[in-house]
C-alpha cells in the first residue's frame, strides 16, 4: 500500500526567506505526486504535480516541487515567502494505475512578518 | 466555473439524527471523491464514484454512513444514525475523464459537522 510522511508538522520561516516543506513517499511503480494547499475554513486547492519528465515542477503563487526518485520525496519550495502563503500544506501520493490519491498528515507553514 | 459546490457548510445536529451532506461537482467532471478530515486521522477517503458508479467504498466506517450519485451533478453523503465521533470536515472533490492519474482532483469548500 502507498503511504505519504509530512515530517514536520509545522514549519516557521520569516517574510523573505526560503521555505521548504518536506514530503517523502512510499509506493509500488512509479508515483505521480500532487501538492494541495488549505487556507482557514477553505478547501483544497490544487498547487502542483509531477507525472513525468523535468524533477522540478513550477505551479501556482511561485511554488515549486522537485522529485527525487533514489531518495522518495517530493519537497515543496519557494525562493522568497510570503506572510499570505501561511496555510496547511498537503502532499499526495497517486500510483500509476490508481485512481485515488493517498495524502498526508499535512504541515502548517507559519510566515511572520 | 462555480467549482465544486457542497451544501450545507455548517451542520450542527444532536446525535441519533440523520444527516444528508450534498454536492455538486464540476460540470463535465465524471469522477467524484468524498473525503473526512479530522485532526487525529487527517485526510481520508471515504467513497469514490466514476460515471455515477461506486468504485471504491471501503474506507466507508461503518454501515451508517451511505452515499449516492443519481446523475453526474449532484452526490449526497448520509449518515443515519449519527454519532459524536463523525464531527469533521467533510470534502466532496470532482475530477474529470475518470480520475486517472493524469487528472487533479478540484476540491469543494466542505462542510463542518459537529454531532452533539
Amino acid at each position: 500500500a502507498q503511504s505519504v510522511a509530512q515530517p514536520e508538522d509545522q514549519v516557521n520561516v520569516a517574510e523573505g526567506n526560503p521555505l521548504t516543506v518536506k514530503c517523502t513517499y512510499s509506493v509500488s511503480g512509479n508515483p505521480y505526486l500532487f501538492w494541495y494547499v488549505q487556507y482557514p475554513n477553505r478547501g483544497l486547492q490544487f498547487l502542483l504535480k509531477y507525472i513525468t519528465g523535468d524533477n522540478l515542477v513550477k505551479g501556482s503563487y511561485g511554488f515549486e516541487a522537485e522529485f527525487n526518485k533514489s531518495q522518495t520525496s517530493f519537497h515543496l519550495k519557494k525562493p522568497s515567502a510570503l506572510v499570505s502563503d501561511s496555510a496547511l500544506y498537503f502532499c499526495a501520493v497517486r500510483p500509476v494505475g490508481y485512481s485515488t490519491l493517498t495524502f498526508g498528515k499535512g504541515t502548517m507553514l507559519l510566515v511572520s512578518p | 466555473d462555480a467549482g465544486v459546490i457542497q451544501s450545507p457548510r455548517h451542520e450542527v445536529t444532536e446525535m441519533g439524527q440523520e444527516v444528508t451532506l450534498r454536492c455538486k461537482p464540476i460540470s463535465g467532471h465524471n469522477s467524484l471523491f468524498w473525503y473526512r478530515q479530522t485532526m487525529m486521522r487527517g485526510l481520508e477517503l471515504l467513497i469514490y464514484f466514476n460515471n455515477n458508479v461506486p468504485i471504491d467504498d471501503s474506507g466507508m466506517p461503518e454501515d451508517r454512513f451511505s452515499a449516492k450519485m443519481p446523475n453526474a451533478s449532484f452526490s449526497t453523503l448520509k449518515i443515519q444514525p449519527s454519532e459524536p465521533r463523525d464531527s469533521a470536515v467533510y470534502f466532496c472533490a470532482s475530477s474529470s475523464s475518470g480520475g486517472r492519474a493524469l487528472e487533479t482532483q478540484y476540491f469543494g469548500p466542505g462542510t463542518r459537522l459537529l454531532v452533539l
